[in-house]
């Protein structure tokens, strides 16, 4: 069966750095997606990754290991507005996207 | 915004009751989907149209029934729920040229089910 593994919950530091692992074992693989969702709103797209290695959008990175089956979602400098629901989803060879569970993350000053 | 919308916002029915969802996108996307979200439990997707044709139905129990009357609305008609069928259902569209078939979504309809 598809899978998406990612951590329940995390709690990180305003200002620190926090990494959101996801593992996927899947049929096919045409990219994963990260999204952000926070309590009561859409999820909103964060970053897409095809290719192996790291792709940065200013505090955010997201990086890619295909081999592995692995995934990480980085946030730096965290803010108090960073607290939500990361979602990780995998585009499988059918172009079906397949979802894991989401990590809710919870900033503290 | 995501130019996703979706009303109504909150929603709570008897389990006799009919009620429609609706979604309407703005962005001129040519697929749209809907989602069930559940507390802890990953997206479950629902139904796909792909110009305005369903291309997918997950197995979903015929008391949810989708419509699909043109490229920029989709409707979810509700009838005879179950309690379990309380959830947060998510509308998405996307341009399905695009390889990476980016999905936006509403905010999404909040439905209880009594």
């Amino acid at each position: 069966g598809q899978n998406i593994d990612q951590p329940t919950e995390m709690t990180a530091t305003e200002g620190a750095i926090v990494q959101i692992n996801c593992t996927y074992q899947t049929s096919g693989f045409n990219g994963l997606f990260w999204y952000q969702q926070h309590a009561g709103e859409a999820p909103t797209f964060l970053s897409y990754n095809v290719l192996d290695g790291l792709e940065e959008k200013g505090r955010f990175s997201s990086f890619l290991s295909r081999s592995k089956g692995y995934s990480y979602l980085l946030l730096k400098e965290l803010q108090m507005k960073d607290s939500a629901s990361y979602l990780c989803a995998v585009l499988d060879s059918n172009y079906q996207l397949i979802w894991g569970a989401g990590t809710k993350l919870i900033i503290k000053p | 915004e995501t130019g996703v919308t979706q009303t109504p916002r909150h929603l709570v029915m008897g389990m006799t009751n009919k009620k429609s969802l609706k979604c309407e996108q703005h962005l001129g996307h040519n697929a749209m989907y809907w989602y069930k979200q559940s507390a802890k439990k990953p997206l479950e997707l629902m139904f796909v149209y792909s110009l305005e044709e369903r291309v997918e139905n997950n197995s979903v129990p015929s008391r949810f029934s989708p419509e699909c009357p043109n490229s920029s609305h989709l409707f979810l008609h509700l009838h005879t729920l179950q309690p379990e069928d309380s959830a947060l259902y998510l509308c998405a569209s996307s341009r399905t040229e695009e390889n990476t078939d980016t999905q936006y979504f509403g905010p999404g309809t909040r439905l209880t089910v009594l």
